[in-house]
């Protein structure tokens, strides 16, 4: 069964860092997004991506994040210059219309800012 | 702005009970909404989907009732099992294509 993969599992990086988080749709998917979860906290929505290009973002996603989908496959999302509380769990997923939109997310990328 | 909650935020049963578990939302117009699985440090398992149409999905011991208009859903998994520990979340879709906004999950423990 086709699913949504993430590279790396877990990053640790120091304050002030960049860090690209990987991701690879399922193929033949149209929709792509990016979720967080903080340790403890709900999952909350960051950007959504169609049609090469952002088609809604949240508050959080300010100047220092950036999403690429830089060829037919991957879709990564990059954090300009890392601080304390962007440490949480990173989800991409993706969905379809002959899927009724269903969202179908990736295991995750654990993300910790030293 | 769309809120989910879910009560109670954490359920522990003895196996071989029904769980139900409780999910309610405050803006009635939604697309469709997905019952999803966590297990511990992983990621999210879509367990079902309900359109907004519907008033009820089934799989396997999982059953979804949906009443879209009292904002309300609920997921029964019948004859517990010690493997169904998790934290189940629930979310829905405002329209296709668009962004799921999250509960904040039940954390359940079924005791063998």
């Amino acid at each position: 069964e086709p699913e949504v993969t993430q590279t790396p599992s877990h990053q640790v990086t120091q304050m002030g860092q960049e860090v690209i988080l990987r991701c690879v749709p399922i193929s033949n998917h149209l929709y792509f997004y990016w979720y967080r979860q903080i340790l403890g906290q709900k999952v909350e929505f960051l950007v959504s991506f169609y049609n090469n290009e952002i088609s809604e973002k949240s508050e959080i996603f300010d100047d220092q994040f950036s999403v690429e989908r830089p060829d037919g496959s991957n879709f990564t999302l990059k954090i300009r210059s890392t601080k304390l509380e962007d440490s949480a769990m990173y989800f991409c997923a993706s969905s379809g219309y002959w899927v009724n939109y269903e969202q179908y997310f990736g295991p995750g990328t654990r993300l910790t800012v030293t | 702005k769309q809120e989910v909650t879910q009560i109670p935020a954490a359920l522990s049963v003895p196996e071989g009970e029904n769980l139900v578990l409780n999910c309610s939302f405050t803006d009635s117009a939604i697309y469709n909404l997905q019952w999803f699985r966590q297990d511990p440090g992983k990621g999210l398992t879509s367990l079902l989907l309900i359109q907004s149409s519907q008033r009820e999905q089934t799989s396997g011991r999982l059953n979804a009732s949906l009443d879209k208009s009292s904002g309300r859903s609920t997921l029964y998994i019948a004859a517990s099992q010690p493997g169904d520990s998790a934290t189940y979340l629930c979310a829905v879709l405002k329209a296709a294509g668009n962004k799921l906004t999250f509960g904040g999950g039940t954390r359940v423990l079924v005791k063998p």
